[in-house]
């Protein structure tokens, strides 16, 4: 099973700054790997797969990179519509498909 | 527009049972590997099953293995997650999600339903 780890836990960031959330996958999943966004009492939505693709109507300050094991999520601008709790989630080597524990980004 | 909607939760005693249901619409649920991702009160996402589009694979998180089952009918659009031998660490919000395909592959989930609660309590 390929455990995925993402830090920080929580980050607090204020309005306008850059966040730089991190995962890590126990061993390569090449580039399959995508990154949700689930807001307070909502369901997960897909914001980037393929490490670094933006899925349809994801703002532009939502970028993914990484590759192998290493993988970042950054938003460029933090908004106060992105609170919320990110998760990564590999599916290179299935079953079980796996996510990541979860960063809560926290606005300042 | 791609909706999935899910039905069927409620507050169960360990050792019961219970049927999870997803409906689904606005694109050809036919064509779609389909999963039941559940989230514990306060924890993060964790992948319970899949099904293959025709039905004829699938696939289970070990800790549910033999005690749930996932099953779909595609003339009614329907995806469904049998449920058995509950217990408290079953207790989740169950959601129903569509795979993407690429060439056969399967990869990441695009579109996630509501969720429906399952209690596990007695």
């Amino acid at each position: 099973e390929i455990v995925m780890t993402q830090s920080p836990a929580t980050l607090s960031v204020s309005p306008g700054e850059r966040a730089t959330l991190s995962c890590r996958a126990s061993q390569s999943v090449i580039s399959n790997l995508a990154w949700y966004q689930q807001k307070p009492g909502q369901a997960p939505r897909l914001l980037i797969y393929g490490a670094s693709t933006r899925a349809t109507g994801i703002p532009a300050r939502f970028s993914g990179s990484g590759s192998g094991t290493e993988f970042t999520l950054t938003i460029s601008s933090l908004q106060s519509e992105d609170l919320a709790v990110y998760y990564c989630q590999q599916y290179k080597d299935w079953p079980p498909l796996t996510f990541g524990g979860g960063t809560k980004v926290e606005i300042k | 527009e791609v909706q999935l909607v899910e039905s069927g939760g409620g507050l169960v005693q360990p050792g019961g049972s219970l049927r999870l249901s997803c409906a689904a619409s606005g694109f050809t649920f036919s064509r779609y590997w389909m999963s039941w991702v559940r989230q514990a009160p306060g924890k993060g996402l964790e992948w319970v099953a899949n099904i293959r589009q025709d039905g004829s694979e699938k696939y289970y998180v070990d800790s549910v293995e033999g005690r749930f089952t996932i099953s779909r009918d595609n003339a009614k659009d329907s995806l469904f997650l049998q449920m058995s031998s509950l217990t408290a660490e079953d207790t989740a919000i169950y959601y129903c999600a569509r795979h993407i395909t690429i060439f056969q592959v399967v990869t990441n989930f695009d579109h996630w339903g509501q969720g429906t609660q399952v209690t596990v309590s007695s």
